[in-house]
């Protein structure tokens, strides 16, 4: 499968613990992007990365969100002190930088948290 | 920051039929404006997508039209298919995908 991959699928958790969801972008790309996405609503931008360089982070909900790309390859992406309101499907998408002739992001099937 | 306004929520055609999907954008610096299918429990899928410098873009039955001057951009599927039911969702940003800003969302109901 050479698309985006997500692990894990699922993920319950109680309030309190941390978690750690895994990316894995399409070989090829160099941007990778987070987005988090409620029921009902469109996808929320949170951060995304060239190669390793974490380019943009302001808009991760807060402290307790935070992500690394070490290698440039696959990313993870940690929430400490998880809250009810953090359940939601966490989506990686992977694409190429703006100016490249095709720059879309395709997602990966994303991890869906329930904090209980 | 960016804000993207879609509309309808829901919208229910008959199969065969037309649906057209509007979207309003509020950052006049916005240049790359994708549509996103997403099925329930799928990831979302980028159908189409127009850049800036286009004002309109079509493939096979889908079409999307963009109006800079007015900030607004719309999605057309024509002769539509029971498959073509779904949640599309478009999105806008400022340089290729990066931090794209999307839309809540339109629910299309195909009727038989």
């Amino acid at each position: 499968d050479t698309g985006v991959s997500q692990d894990p699928r699922h993920k319950i958790t109680k309030r309190g613990q941390n978690v750690t969801f895994r990316c894995d972008p399409i070989s090829e790309h160099n941007r990778l992007y987070w987005y988090r996405q409620t029921l009902g609503q469109g996808p929320e931008f949170l951060t995304y990365f060239q190669n390793e360089a974490q380019l943009e982070k302001s808009r991760l909900l807060s402290d307790r969100f935070s992500a690394e790309r070490p290698k440039g390859s696959f990313s993870t992406l940690e929430i400490q002190r998880t809250e009810q309101g953090d359940s939601a499907m966490y989506l990686c998408a992977s694409g190429f930088p703006a100016g490249q002739p095709r720059t879309e992001a395709f997602f990966g099937q994303g991890t869906r948290l329930t904090v209980v | 920051g960016e804000n993207v306004e879609q509309h309808p929520s829901t919208l229910s055609v008959q199969e065969g039929d037309s649906a057209v999907i509007k979207c309003t954008y509020s950052d006049s610096a916005s240049n790359y404006f994708p549509w996103y299918k997403q099925e329930l429990g799928k990831r979302p899928q980028l159908i189409i997508d127009i850049r800036s410098n286009v004002g309109e873009k079509k493939d096979q039955r889908i079409a999307v039209t963009l109006n800079k001057t007015a900030k607004h951009f719309s999605l057309h599927i024509t002769e539509t298919q029971p498959e073509d039911s779904a949640v599309y969702f478009c999105a806008a940003s400022r340089g290729g995908a990066d931090g794209l800003t999307f839309g809540k969302g339109t629910h299309l109901i195909i009727q038989p």
